[in-house]
């Protein structure tokens, strides 16, 4: 079956720091792979997404690559600041359906 | 354009009641998701809905039920709530299957369900 592993949080960060939040999955066939962030007391907002292999995904300043060779779907940033804490989720989509599987989440909080 | 809600936005109950949450999807979505935010779990998928039918359901026990209303808003109900049942319930929407290859899924803020 589909799964997604990210590594646990919290992430504790320096305004301006570099980021990254690791992310690998296990699929069938090619999925689509996809990064949703959680600010506090919000629903899930997408974030960014990779359709297939070596596609970048990136939005805001934050960019993933869908890496088939490693199954990964690493997320990364320059420069972090205060306004992106919050949980982040890796995950995929199989093509053959509709159901997001998500990883665990990653708390991220950036302090100033 | 209003986005996804949820209600109510807290629910409070007792081990062994009833509760029922209630999701309106963004108009034009036919596809609504329920999904479970335990605390340490990430999100787990529990139920989807399409043209009100129920299409998929996650790894949860039967308690866990829910339909789709001919307008296309949903509910959740869990029956004999357990205290391990607490967590935040987030609904999402998205257009039908084969409506759009860029499928976005829009989700609410959740109601935050606690078991006493």
């Amino acid at each position: 079956g589909n799964s997604v592993t990210q590594m646990e949080g919290p992430v504790t960060l320096s305004e301006e720091a570099f980021l990254t939040i690791n992310c690998t999955y296990t699929a069938t066939g090619y999925p689509s792979l996809f990064w949703y962030v959680q600010y506090p007391g919000e629903g899930l907002q997408l974030l960014l997404k990779a359709t297939k292999a070596d596609d970048k995904g990136s939005n805001k300043g934050f960019e993933a690559t869908y890496r088939k060779e490693t199954t990964s779907f690493h997320l990364e940033k320059g420069s972090v600041q205060v306004s992106d804490s919050a949980v982040y989720f890796c995950a995929l989509r199989n093509n053959a359906g509709n159901m997001l599987t998500f990883g665990g989440g990653t708390r991220l909080m950036v302090k100033p | 354009e209003a986005g996804v809600t949820q209600s109510p936005t807290h629910l409070i109950k007792t081990r062994g009641q009833q509760a029922t949450l209630r999701c309106s999807p963004i108009s034009g979505h036919t596809s609504v998701y329920w999904y479970q935010q335990a605390l340490g779990l990430g999100l787990q998928f529990l139920l989807w809905y399409d043209e009100g039918e129920e299409r998929n359901r996650g790894n949860f026990p039967p308690r866990f039920s829910g339909r789709q209303f001919p307008n296309y808003s949903s509910e959740l109900n869990v029956n004999a709530l357990e205290l391990e049942d607490s967590a935040l319930y987030l609904c999402a929407s998205s257009l039908s299957r084969g409506a759009a290859i860029e499928e976005k899924l829009f989700f609410g803020s959740g109601t935050q369900l606690s078991v006493l």
